[in-house]
This record gives structure tokens, sequence and C-alpha cells, in this order.
């Protein structure tokens, strides 16, 4: 299957700083791209919806100031946290949905500690 | 909200057949069933879909009722590794969709020796 892949791929940041999480797709053009959010022993909520060279779409109860997404080529979106709060850390998830849109490949996670 | 029902968990024995059904009796006509699989503190993955027609790739064999309403992953020999949880997902599909995947509970599927 087409790769997906996520960095960092773990990060300890203080309360107060902004963290940046890039997504990649290596081997094809991801149109869309989505992100999500993963609690300890729950399962993965979608945070938005980002498609190459438009304005993400959120999930209800995202903050779209806080959870700054950027889709600016067809193989790279970024997730910056803004502000993070101990709150925020959190398992950070995203996928890529190929130009057929059929089927859609995930990043191996990015997991996010802010003491 | 996720639009299937799955058992919490399951437990196979390794080298036997593991069957996780799952139950999707709102689906529409143009959704598609999808699984994908998670181990622990990994990103998902995708492990086969259909619409209507049963299918099956190198990892599972996805048995859909004639009805649509439910359907049926089978892992034919499962391994150690196979133990994650799956996730059965509906979805409008086809070329040149994107619609987002919406998670429920899924499965956790032990496999033990």
């Amino acid at each position: 299957g087409a790769v997906v892949s996520q960095h960092p791929s773990w990060v300890i940041c203080k309360s107060g700083t902004s963290v940046k999480i890039e997504c990649r797709s290596l081997d094809f053009q991801a149109t869309t791209m989505f992100w999500y959010r993963q609690f300890p022993k729950q399962s993965l909520m979608l945070m938005a919806t980002s498609n190459e060279g438009s304005k993400a779409t959120y999930e209800q109860g995202v903050e779209k100031d806080k959870f700054l997404i950027n889709h600016a080529s067809l193989t790279l979106s970024t997730l910056t946290v803004t502000s993070a709060h101990p709150e925020d850390s959190s398992f950070y998830i995203c996928s890529a949905a190929t130009s057929l849109g059929e089927t859609q490949y995930f990043g191996p996670g990015t997991r996010l500690l802010v003491l | 909200d996720a639009k299937t029902t799955q058992p919490p968990s399951m437990d196979c024995a390794e080298g036997r057949a593991a069957n996780l059904p799952c139950n999707h009796s709102t689906i529409s006509g143009n959704e598609y069933v999808y699984w994908y699989r998670q181990i622990h503190s990994q990103g998902p993955q995708y492990i086969i879909h259909g619409l209507k027609n049963n299918e099956t790739n190198e990892m599972a064999s996805l048995i859909i009722t004639e009805d649509r309403k439910s359907s049926t992953l089978i892992l034919p020999h499962a391994t150690l590794r196979d133990t994650a949880v799956y996730y059965c997902i509906v979805r409008v599909g086809g070329i040149y969709n994107t619609d987002k995947l919406i998670f429920g509970t899924g499965t956790r599927l032990q496999v033990f020796p």
C-alpha cells in the first residue's frame, strides 16, 4: 500500500509553546489529508479535513485557531498545535487519500506530551 | 456517529481463522464497507473494502450479506501479529470520492498461542 510518514514520531513540550507535526505522502499525491486525535483507550476522532490549496474543514468542537492546518502541496500537510496545554497531550494521526479517493492510508502517528 | 456495531472483543487461537462480525443495518446503496486495524501505538492499517460482492486480498476476506446489513472480516490463519483493534467503517466510496472515515470503537482481537 501507499506510504504516509509523520514527523516527529513523538514530542515533549512545555505548556504554552507551539508544536508542528508534518504529514507526508511518500509515493503518491494526496489531494486530501485528514487529521485525527486519539486519547488513551479511545477510538480515533477526526479533527479536520484538508484539501491541497484550500482551507481545512474542521469537525464540530475542534478549535481552528488552536489547531492550524496547512496543506500547501500534494504531498505535505502540517498540523500546528498552538499554545499547547497538558490536555492537548494525545496521539495525533494523519491520513492521506489517493487521487482516486478510494482508500485512505494512515501515518504512524505522533505522540505529543505537554508538560 | 459511527454507523456500525461490532463486538468489543474477541479471542482467536493462533493458526485458526478469525471471523470478525460487523452490523451496518442502515447502510446506504452507495456506501462501501471498509476494514482497518490498529496495532498498539501505531496508525491504522487498511485491510480491505467492498460494496456488495465478497472480496479477498492477501490479508483477508470480506463477506457481505446479500442485504448488505452485515459483513464479516475473515483472517484465514491468524498469527500473534494479528492482535489489534479492528474497525469496520461504512462510507461513500468509489473513485474520486474522499469522504471522511468515522471510527467506532472497533473489536479488540486477541490472538493467543
